[in-house]
């Protein structure tokens, strides 16, 4: 168990609507980064939140945005989704901003667009 | 850019072989370097990691070394175990880049009896 919290842990849903994944970092960490795992693109890193503030962006789509909250929990909202939306999400944390900390991960939202 | 490249699997092996999974990367600069374990149904652990060249970063019989002039960071474990089954990942870290892991492809290990 990393300490990594996700909810949901499978979600099913159809083209055109909006979907919000949570994510609870690990006690004390204040990083949280966002990646999509999908059999044609692998392991993409989306976006990064530090304390709140977003600290990085990767291969966000637009239609696809994300936030931290003061509690440092992270919502990713996906909207007017795609079948190739279809994925598994990770969520990680770590202790620092950037540098060469370990990210723990949580144990994925596992999305279906029908 | 930089890049992860790791062999295709998946890799078959019969309990108590010796395993190597091949991982190069390429990167602007000094990056650390990660594997990471993805398990059926669960998210990624990491396994070991190695910061600088020539270090060694091991853990549960599993090792891997940094090799700065080959720019390798290939998996090892002497003796695998059906409960090694799993798809492993080579990634880098970059300190100064967008704060993110670039990960490999991945690799499936199945291991039988």
């Amino acid at each position: 168990d990393s300490g990594v919290t996700q909810t949901p842990k499978h979600l099913i849903t159809a083209t055109g609507q909006r979907v919000t994944l949570r994510c609870s970092p690990r006690s004390g960490d204040l990083s949280v980064y966002w990646y999509q795992q999908s059999l044609d693109q692998g392991l993409q890193f989306l976006i990064q939140y530090y304390n709140g503030e977003e600290r990085a962006k990767g291969n966000i789509l637009e239609r696809f945005s994300a936030q931290q909250f003061p509690d440092l929990h992270s919502e990713l909202n996906l909207s007017s989704l795609e079948l190739g939306d279809s994925a598994l999400y990770f969520c990680a944390s770590s202790d620092l901003a950037g540098g060469r900390e370990t990210q723990y991960f949580g144990p994925g939202t596992r999305l279906l667009v029908l | 850019g930089n890049s992860v490249t790791q062999m295709e699997g998946p890799v078959t092996l019969s309990e108590e072989a010796f395993l190597t999974i091949n991982c190069t990367y390429t990167a602007t600069g000094y990056p650390s370097l990660f594997w990471y374990v993805q398990y059926p149904g669960e998210g990624l652990q990491l396994l070991l990691k190695a910061t600088k060249a020539d270090d060694k970063g091991s853990n549960k019989g599993f090792e891997a070394t940094y090799r700065k002039e080959t720019t390798s960071f290939h998996l090892e474990k002497g003796s695998v175990q059906v409960s090694d089954s799993a798809v492993y990942f080579c990634a880098l870290y970059l300190t100064g880049t967008a704060s993110k892991l670039t990960f490999g492809t991945g690799t499936r290990l199945q291991v039988t009896l």
